[in-house]
C-alpha cells in the first residue's frame, strides 16, 4: 500500500531531551512538509523540503530541525530549545511539479513533562 | 504573508439537513483551495479541492465555491449523515506553501 507513515504514534519525552519523529512516504512524493497541531487551531507550518538536500523554514521554525538525505525520509527533530513541545505532529507530501495536493501521514502524539 | 480565517468554529446539524462552511483569504496570489476532514487522533484528509480557475466543484454530496473577487470560498455538505461528523479545515496555497484555517467541528446529530 502506499502511503505516509510516521512513527512513533505516540511519545513521551523529558523536558530538556531532544526527540526525532519520524515520516516515511513511498509516494515518490518531492515535497514534504512537517506541521504542528494545537487544540482548536489550525496546522501551522515548521519546515518542508521540495527536493532532497534541501529544506525551508516554515512560520515557526524556531526550536526544530530536519534532515531530507532521502526522497522517502524527513525526519523532525524537537530540540530543547522548543518552549512548548506538546503538541500534535503531522508530515505530509505532494508532488513537485503540482505541489498541490497534500496528502498527511496519521501523526505523532508528543508529550513533554 | 497569507491569512485564512475559518467560520463558524462549531456547528451542529440534524441529520439529513445541510452544512454550510466559510473561508477567507488575504493573498490574492493564493490560486489553490482545498478542504480537509480531519477524525479524532487521525491525520486530515483531503476531500475536495478547487482551483483559482474555477467557481464550483461538486463530489456526490460535497461541493466548493469560490469567489476571487471577494477572496472567500465555501464548503457545503448535503444531506449530512452521522460519519460527516469531523473536524473540517479550509486551506489556501500560492503554489509552494499552505496557509490553514482553525477548523470547524461538525456534529450530525441522528
Amino acid at each position: 500500500d502506499g502511503g505516509i507513515t510516521q512513527s512513533p504514534k505516540y511519545l513521551f519525552r523529558k523536558e530538556g531531551q531532544n526527540v526525532t519523529l519520524s515520516c516515511e512516504q513511498n509516494l515518490n512524493h518531492d515535497a514534504m512538509y512537517w506541521y504542528r497541531q494545537d487544540p482548536g487551531q489550525g496546522l501551522r507550518l515548521i519546515y518542508y523540503s521540495q527536493i532532497v538536500n534541501d529544506f525551508q523554514k516554515g512560520d515557526i521554525a524556531e526550536g526544530y530541525s530536519v534532515s531530507r538525505e532521502k526522497k522517502e525520509s524527513f525526519p523532525l527533530t524537537v530540540t530543547s530549545a522548543q518552549k512548548n513541545p506538546t503538541a500534535f505532529y503531522l508530515c505530509a507530501s505532494a508532488i513537485r511539479d503540482t505541489l498541490y495536493e497534500q496528502y498527511f501521514g496519521p501523526g505523532t502524539r508528543l508529550t513533554v513533562t | 504573508g497569507e491569512n485564512v480565517e475559518q467560520h463558524p468554529s462549531t456547528l451542529s446539524v440534524q441529520e439529513g439537513d445541510s452544512a454550510v462552511i466559510k473561508c477567507t483569504y488575504s493573498d490574492s496570489a493564493s490560486n489553490y483551495f482545498p478542504w480537509y476532514k480531519q477524525e479524532l487522533g487521525k491525520g486530515p484528509q483531503l476531500i475536495i479541492d478547487i482551483r483559482s480557475n474555477v467557481g464550483e466543484k461538486k463530489d456526490q454530496r460535497i461541493a466548493v465555491t469560490l469567489n476571487k473577487t471577494a477572496k472567500h470560498f465555501s464548503l457545503h455538505i448535503t444531506e449530512t449523515q452521522p460519519e460527516d461528523s469531523a473536524v473540517y479545515f479550509c486551506a489556501a496555497s500560492n503554489f509552494n506553501k499552505f496557509y490553514f484555517g482553525s477548523g470547524t467541528k461538525l456534529n450530525v446529530k441522528p
